[in-house]
């Protein structure tokens, strides 16, 4: 069965300090993996996009890497803001379909 | 910075009415999607809808739920009878290509079915 899984499902942490979020999938044929940041109450916001062939990529403070071989993937954001509080969501395209199969996200608070 | 928009923001129906969610997709955007997203769970991929037809659905899209454009830019979901757990969010999406090209949400209709 297509599944995306994330862990932490929470995180708390500091203003200024580095996190790192992980998520594993089993979906097969794989397409691309996606992280989207959603506020509360709002749409997801793409972050990253990635395909088969890229290990990283960045998007200003936040870098995602990907690992096609073990299906993993992680988003490590750099210097937390307190507008960085937000649901990471990690998302995962089959080929040859439209259907995003999303994860569960992880619940991210930064505090001052 | 062109968006997706969704009226109403929020809608309360009872039980068994016909609702009408509707969105605005970015103007270029030739994919259009559906999703759903129950209070405190993942987000599900309702339908995508290109060319003016529905290109793919999954499970939970059934008799009771429809698509439609019914202009050059309006996308509206349609739900026929409306049943208690079909209260959630409610993300409209579109995107230029399908596949590897980014989809954009838009804010979300909360549908509450009392």
């Amino acid at each position: 069965k297509n599944q995306v899984e994330q862990s932490p499902q929470s995180l708390i942490i500091l203003e200024g300090k580095n996190c790192t979020l992980q998520c594993n999938y089993t979906v097969s044929p794989f397409s691309n993996l996606r992280w989207y940041k959603q506020d509360t109450g709002r749409g997801p916001v793409s972050l990253t996009i990635m395909t088969f062939s890229e290990n990283t990529k960045s998007n200003g403070r936040y870098t995602a890497t990907l690992d096609a071989d073990t299906k993993q993937s992680s988003l490590h954001i750099t210097a937390s803001q307190l507008s960085d509080s937000a649901s990471y969501i990690c998302v995962v395209l089959s080929y040859n379909t439209d259907k995003l199969i999303f994860g569960t996200g992880t619940r991210l608070q930064v505090f001052p | 910075e062109p968006e997706v928009t969704q009226t109403p923001s929020h809608q309360v129906t009872q039980m068994g009415q016909e609702v009408i969610l509707r969105c605005v997709p970015i103007s270029n955007h030739l994919y259009f999607y559906w999703y759903r997203q129950i209070l405190g769970q993942k987000v599900e991929f309702l339908v995508s809808f290109y060319n003016n037809e529905i290109s793919e659905k999954s499970e939970i899209f059934d008799d009771q739920f429809s698509v439609e454009r019914p202009d050059g830019s309006n996308f509206t979901l349609k739900i026929r009878s409306t049943k208690l757990e079909d209260s959630a969010m409610y993300f409209c999406a579109s995107s230029e290509v399908r596949g590897t090209y980014e989809q954009y949400f838009g804010p979300g209709t909360r549908l509450t079915v009392t």
